[in-house]
């Protein structure tokens, strides 16, 4: 069965350092990868998406995520926070449909609560 | 492209009665809709698939006679909570599927942007 463990539930930065969530997930087969990003009482934001491409992906915002199967590994990164950053941020997994009995559901994290101190 | 909407974005009710959420996919055709719930500070919970016509699929522990859905149309699912209680009182968040989609992008999932549902 697939799951997804991120690390820590919050992670706190100063404005203008860099941004790392981390990621680890579980899954029988390839799994697709996402990040999204939920704002105080906001719906959610897909940040970015791994499907078996490229192992680098690039996001929204300037964020990107690096897959790592040998880790099994999917952790989040952005060079420079901004103040805008802060949010829960939510790693999801979702296994190939049909394979194993999967639907090709999204399994959600815990979330990590991002904040960034001016 | 891709957004979904609901409504309404917030609503109080009394206990004992029934809300209706609605979910909309507005410029794609949703095969399947998805609801979830979410308490305070906490990782979003399925609590049932939809897909347009037929009957919806509960995740284990979710009252279907409670938790109510339609899938109507290709574009519309709704989620009537019934009976509500202060327990319920939560965030109800639903995506959708575009149909058109192809490969991998095929089960990406658009996310409304939640309902806040409070029981007095």
């Amino acid at each position: 069965a697939q799951s997804v463990t991120q690390l820590d539930s919050h992670v706190s930065v100063s404005e203008g350092t860099p941004v790392l969530l981390r990621c680890n997930y579980s899954s029988s087969y390839s799994p697709s990868l996402f990040w999204y990003v939920q704002h105080p009482n906001k719906g959610l934001q897909l940040l970015l998406k791994y499907t078996s491409a490229a192992t680098l992906v690039k996001g929204i915002n300037g964020f990107e995520a690096e897959f790592k199967k040998s880790e099994t590994s999917f952790h989040l990164t952005k060079p420079s926070a901004h103040m805008s950053d802060a949010a829960e941020y939510f790693c999801v997994v979702s296994d190939v449909p049909g394979y194993g009995g999967s639907q090709g559901n999204l399994i959600f994290g815990k979330g990590t609560k991002l904040s960034v101190k001016p | 492209g891709a957004v979904v909407s609901q409504h309404p974005s917030r609503v109080i009710c009394k206990s004992g009665t029934s809300v209706k959420i609605e979910c909309r996919s507005l410029d794609f055709q949703a095969t399947t809709m998805f609801w979830y719930r979410q308490f305070p500070k906490k990782s979003l919970m399925l609590m049932a698939t939809s897909n347009e016509g037929s009957k919806a699929t509960y995740e284990q522990g979710v009252e279907k006679d409670k938790f109510l859905i339609n899938h109507a149309s290709l574009t519309l699912s709704t989620l009537t909570v019934t009976s509500a209680h202060p327990e319920d009182s939560s965030f109800y968040i639903c995506s959708a599927r575009d149909r058109s989609s192809g490969g991998a992008n095929y089960y990406e999932q658009y996310f409304g942007p939640g309902t806040r549902l409070t029981v007095t």
